[in-house]
């Protein structure tokens, strides 16, 4: 079993649609827990920190369900522009005391007009 | 300034030859990183370097060599590589090694090795 897994996609919605991420981890020790975003051939960049109360940044809604080790994206009122693959990540403290960040294989989305 | 550069952009290489990948931050960061990422893959750990030391290799093979002269430099020296090496190469860097949302990556080096 991976230790981040997601739905590979592709997700193609129309513009202004509502879509949803889902992304579950293997490891319960795993201590924090993010979205990065990619577009194509670019560098990975932090879309939001996940929190288990659940937290939002404009149209992005993040939620983490310890318990079910599971973690979503809600991205509302979607946006061309919103068009990129959106990766789960998972940071671990390591046997050495180290931290270790775990990427998922990314959900693409596209949003056509 | 949140921004990590790394050069060059592009490499091509051959199974023989040296070459190093550099990168550099100026935020004050003591955390860096390497990453290799394959096409329609997600970014894999390579090293981590905690205040200019090395505190991960993720068994990572000896023709991959990183150092970190300093706070700010993080390279990676290559030699005898093979044409399966041939990725993205990522830089990233955080405040601190426990602060994984301060992370910052790199545009990266695109590299192909021959």
């Amino acid at each position: 079993r991976k230790e981040v897994e997601q739905d590979p996609g592709p997700f193609n919605v129309p513009e202004g649609a509502t879509v949803a991420f889902n992304c579950t981890y293997s490891n319960s020790a795993s201590q924090s827990f993010f979205w990065y975003r990619q577009d194509c051939r670019k560098e990975p960049k932090l879309l939001m920190s996940v929190y288990s109360s659940g937290n939002e940044d404009g149209r992005f809604t993040a939620q983490l369900n310890r318990a079910s080790q599971y973690i979503s994206l809600l991205i509302r009122d979607s946006k061309l522009s919103d068009s990129a693959t959106y990766l789960c990540v998972v940071n671990c403290v390591t046997e050495g005391g180290g931290n270790k960040l775990t990427f998922g294989t990314g959900t693409q989305l596209k949003v056509e007009l | 300034d949140t921004e990590v550069t790394q050069t060059p952009k592009h490499l091509v290489m051959g199974m023989t030859n040296k070459k190093s990948l550099k990168c550099e931050q100026h935020m004050g960061h003591r955390a860096m990183y390497w990453y290799k990422q394959k096409a329609k893959k997600p970014p894999e750990l390579m090293f981590v370097y905690s205040y200019e030391k090395l505190s991960i290799n993720e068994s990572v093979p000896s023709r991959f060599s990183p150092e970190c002269p300093n706070s700010s430099l993080l390279n990676l020296h290559l030699h005898a590589l093979q044409p399966e090496d041939s990725a993205l190469y990522l830089c990233a860097s955080s405040q601190e090694a426990g602060r994984p949302e301060t992370q910052y990556f790199g545009p990266g080096t695109r590299l192909l090795v021959l």
